[in-house]
């Protein structure tokens, strides 16, 4: 157990469809990072939140948002879901909204798009 | 745009075999960080190592080593008697030290065979 806790694991959805995933990062880290891994695109960074503040964003579709709550937790919510959506969507947590002490990866979410 | 290159997609090599994953970063930042990430079978990103850019010193532990070389952007990565065990894709990953993000090259996949 890495620490940080992702839910649901598994995840299958119609296409229109809208989700929220859901992590709980590492106790003591204040910054919570999404990433997404699909076949085609490989693992890219989607945003990032450091004490409830968007810190940084990456390639993140406007059909996707995030927010980091008051009690650090995180939820990404996927809407009007595409068959290119399915992938498996990782958070990490780090102590900064820095490198220098590293990262804490939970197992993921797999989202399945039909 | 600064990527990291993994330019080995799959390499198969038979147990106790040595095997070296070529990582090659672009970066115009002075100061950024390098990792290694194993992901086996099971999804989960396991982490393996974090080098500081100014620290060039390889690394060793246990059957794994690491050769940073910043005058050629590479961050190489052996494992020495190779074990079935360590079938799974490899990712690199760059981070610049004044934010978060981690940029991940494109994974090579390792199959050992017995």
């Amino acid at each position: 157990d890495s620490g940080v806790t992702q839910t649901p694991k598994h995840l299958i959805t119609a296409t229109g469809q809208r989700v929220t995933l859901r992590c709980s990062p590492r106790s003591g880290d204040l910054s919570v990072y999404w990433y997404q891994q699909s076949l085609d695109q490989g693992l890219q960074f989607l945003i990032q939140y450091y004490n409830g503040e968007e810190r940084a964003k990456g390639n993140i579709l406007e059909r996707f948002s995030a927010q980091q709550f008051p009690d650090l937790h995180s939820e990404l919510n996927l809407s009007s879901l595409e068959l290119g959506d399915s992938a498996l969507y990782f958070c990490a947590s780090s102590v900064a909204g820095r490198p220098n002490y590293g990262y804490t990866f939970g197992s993921g979410t797999r989202l399945t798009v039909v | 745009a600064q990527k990291v290159t993994q330019a080995q997609t799959e390499i198969s090599v038979v147990e106790k075999e040595d095997v070296t994953l070529d990582c090659v970063y672009e970066t115009r930042d002075t100061t950024y960080y390098l990792f290694w990430y194993k992901q086996p079978p099971s999804g989960e990103l396991v982490f393996l190592i974090r080098r500081n850019s100014f620290d060039e010193q390889n690394e060793i532990s246990g059957r794994y080593s690491w050769n940073f070389q910043k005058s050629t952007s590479s961050f190489n990565f052996t494992i020495t008697a190779s074990q079935v065990v360590d079938s799974a894709v490899y990712f690199c990953a760059r981070a610049p030290s004044n934010t978060g993000k981690l940029i991940f090259g494109q994974g090579t996949t390792l199959q050992v065979k017995p």
